[in-house]
């Protein structure tokens, strides 16, 4: 059973421009949320889908949005990025063990 | 609101000694607990959790913790070290005000010496 793929793996932006990042859950799996993990701040909640509807959002600007598809995969975007969006973005799927994490995107800001 | 806390920024350790990773908690109502490992560029692996009955919860890696509701304690322990357990630990809570939001501890730097 194939786990939580999260693409890409690095990216490397500008500041102001815009970043799309995916996440694939496990098969049948609709819960999806996303956290940002910087050294400064840790680890934050960003949101969370189920069934392409949002259920919660954390406290992040509203250039951080999200959307969840039929197969319930996710993507993320940033817009107008800041050096301070430079972190590891997370994606977790709620499974009846618990959650599962992909491996990340690490997105660097320049 | 839910929240845990890593009193300890890094934990040394002999290989072969016992370890234990603290956390403790602040929550309404029962908490489910979690506690995930991190290694270096890579997302976090699962390790075990505490959502009701057996106060010792068993995981994996040869991990287990021990719930304790009058210390609100959630203390991560194993038995015998490997230099292989060095990495970053994470002690979390579901918050249920917030669907299935996860609120994280800062992190505990685990280094096991040889």
């Amino acid at each position: 059973k194939a786990g939580v793929t999260q693409t890409p793996r690095y990216l490397i932006k500008t500041r102001g421009q815009q970043v799309t990042l995916s996440c694939s859950p496990i098969s049948g799996h609709r819960s999806v949320s996303w956290y940002q993990q910087t050294p400064g701040q840790g680890l934050q909640f960003l949101f969370e889908y189920f069934s392409e509807t949002q259920r919660n959002k954390g406290n992040f600007p509203g250039r951080f949005s999200g959307r969840q598809f039929s197969n319930s995969r996710s993507e993320m975007n940033v817009s107008t990025l800041e050096l301070g969006d430079s972190a590891l973005y997370l994606c977790a799927n709620l499974t009846g063990a618990g959650y599962t994490f992909g491996s990340g995107t690490r997105l660097t800001v320049v | 609101a839910q929240s845990v806390a890593q009193p300890e920024d890094q934990v040394n350790v002999a290989e072969g000694n016992p370890l234990t990773v603290k956390c403790t908690y602040s929550v309404s109502g029962n908490p489910y607990l979690f506690w995930y490992v991190q290694y270096p560029n890579r997302g976090l692996q699962f390790l075990l959790k505490y959502i009701t009955g057996d106060n010792l919860v068993k995981g994996s890696y040869g991990f287990e913790a021990e719930f304790n509701k009058s210390q609100t304690s959630f203390h991560l322990k194993k038995p015998s070290a490997l230099v292989s357990d060095s990495a970053l630990y994470f002690c979390a809570v579901r918050d249920r005000e917030y669907g299935n939001k996860l609120v994280f501890g800062a992190g505990t730097i685990l280094r096991v010496k040889s």
